[in-house]
């Protein structure tokens, strides 16, 4: 069984500060992970992915992740929050075998960027 | 760029109403599924299918049913649908990669 926690539904910084989404997974196998944002009103896009190649993971828009199975956590982080990043993000776990690939998400987490 | 398309993006049904939700992909994915998403909730996974005519329950299945006769193009019905089934349903497509890729999702309310 796989799960994801996802630490804090709501997180608000100041535009030009470190963003830092929290993410803790479970999973009886090797994991596959993954951070997603869904901007309003619309589908959800990759931002990232972990797939046990190297453990930092950089994506798309400046973020980047880091796999650490001692801790079980996929943080992602960001140096300096844009405007542009306010959009929720979830965290997603799949096991890299079988099961059609099916994600398991987390709740998300609101990012609000303040002037 | 693989594009999953959802045919309908704001739907009000009434109560006891059949709901058909279409949604196509248009890079011959073996893999789709439905999710439902609501605030605090994230998304969890109603169905999902490997291949034509083949399909299985995810986590949440009660309510609904789904079809798939060709490859690209996977449904979701609700067979009566109910106010607690007002939601956003995203529908997805992967192939053996592990990157899935959503529809830009179906925004259904049950009056």
């Amino acid at each position: 069984a796989q799960s994801v926690t996802q630490l804090g539904s709501h997180v608000s910084v100041s535009e030009g500060a470190l963003v830092l989404l929290r993410c803790n997974y479970s999973s009886s196998v090797p994991p596959y992970l993954f951070w997603y944002v869904q901007y309003p009103n619309q589908g959800l896009q990759l931002l990232l992915k972990y797939t046990s190649a190297a453990t930092l993971v950089k994506g798309i828009n400046g973020f980047e992740a880091e796999f650490k199975k001692s801790e079980t956590s996929f943080h992602l982080t960001k140096p300096s929050a844009h405007m542009s990043d306010a959009a929720e993000y979830f965290c997603a776990v799949s096991g890299p075998t079988g099961g059609g690939n099916k994600l398991t998400f987390g709740t998300g987490t609101q990012l609000k960027v303040e002037l | 760029d693989v594009k999953v398309t959802q045919s309908s993006r704001y739907l009000v049904k009434r109560t006891g109403e059949k709901v058909f939700l279409e949604c196509v992909q248009d890079m011959d994915h073996e893999n789709m599924f439905w999710y439902r998403q609501d605030p605090g909730l994230g998304l969890r996974l109603i169905y999902f299918s490997y291949d034509v005519k083949m399909k299985e329950k995810g986590d949440i299945p009660e309510g609904y049913s789904v079809s798939r006769e060709k490859k690209e193009r996977f449904s979701l019905i609700l067979e009566s649908a109910s106010t607690n089934q007002t939601s956003m349903y995203l529908c997805a497509s992967t192939d053996s990669g592990n990157t899935i890729y959503f529809g830009e999702g179906s925004w259904l309310t049950v009056v």
